[in-house]
């Protein structure tokens, strides 16, 4: 079983709507959970970290965290077609010192 | 600016000839990590290091070295590269497997 799962898509979303992304890990001892965008060919940049339950909303971004379900997901409101990449769920677990990343999920915003 | 810079950007060698990827970090992180990212897995982690001299297999190490004499260089190192060694390479680093991290540009290498 991996330890953190996403679905690879690509989710087709039209221009001005909203995109959730989904992400479910298996450790439950993770403490750190982050979103990154990758451009085709580029480096992860960060866009969300969250640590406890709940969102947190930054701009047009939402990242939203159940840790009883093992959850964590990404709203992207007003998606613009420069949003179009390969969303990557990254989980951190404290103890082990080790970062797991899921395999992306390809999102296309269609103008 | 607070950067992760990796070299070669682009290396294509042959099996077996040794080759050393460099990675520097000027934010005075302890945490330096590299991964491999290929098509449909995502990224995996190689290798890893807490501090200087402190070093870590990730998920992926069989055929990498990595060392850490300073703080802020992490070299990765493929003594005998083979064809299953031809990935896209991220070196990146943070303070602390809690907090975010910032990736170098890439090292996309092609072992023949």
């Amino acid at each position: 079983q991996k330890e953190v799962e996403q679905n690879s898509g690509p989710l087709s979303v039209p221009e001005g709507a909203i995109a959730s992304l989904n992400c479910t890990y298996s450790d439950r001892v993770s403490q750190s959970f982050f979103w990154y965008r990758q451009y085709s060919g580029k480096s992860p940049e960060l866009i969300m970290s969250i640590y406890s339950n709940g969102d947190k909303e930054d701009g047009r971004f939402t990242a939203q965290l159940n840790k009883a379900s093992q959850y964590v997901s990404l709203l992207i409101r007003d998606s613009q077609p420069s949003d179009s990449a390969t969303y990557l769920c990254a989980v951190g677990v404290y103890n082990f010192n080790k970062f797991y990343f899921g395999s992306g999920t390809k999102l296309n915003v269609k103008p | 600016e607070a950067q992760v810079t990796q070299n070669p950007r682009y290396l294509i060698t042959v099996t077996g000839k040794k080759l050393t990827v460099t990675c520097s970090q000027n934010m005075n992180h302890e945490y330096m990590s590299w991964y491999r990212q290929d098509p449909g897995l995502g990224l995996r982690q190689i290798y890893y290091s807490m501090n200087v001299e402190v070093t870590d297999k990730g998920d992926v190490p069989e055929g990498y070295k990595v060392s850490r004499k300073e703080k802020r260089n992490f070299p990765l190192i493929l003594e005998s590269p083979s064809p299953n060694q031809t990935s896209l390479y991220f070196c990146a680093s943070t303070a602390g497997s809690n907090q975010p991290q910032h990736f170098g540009d890439g090292t996309r290498l092609s072992i023949l």
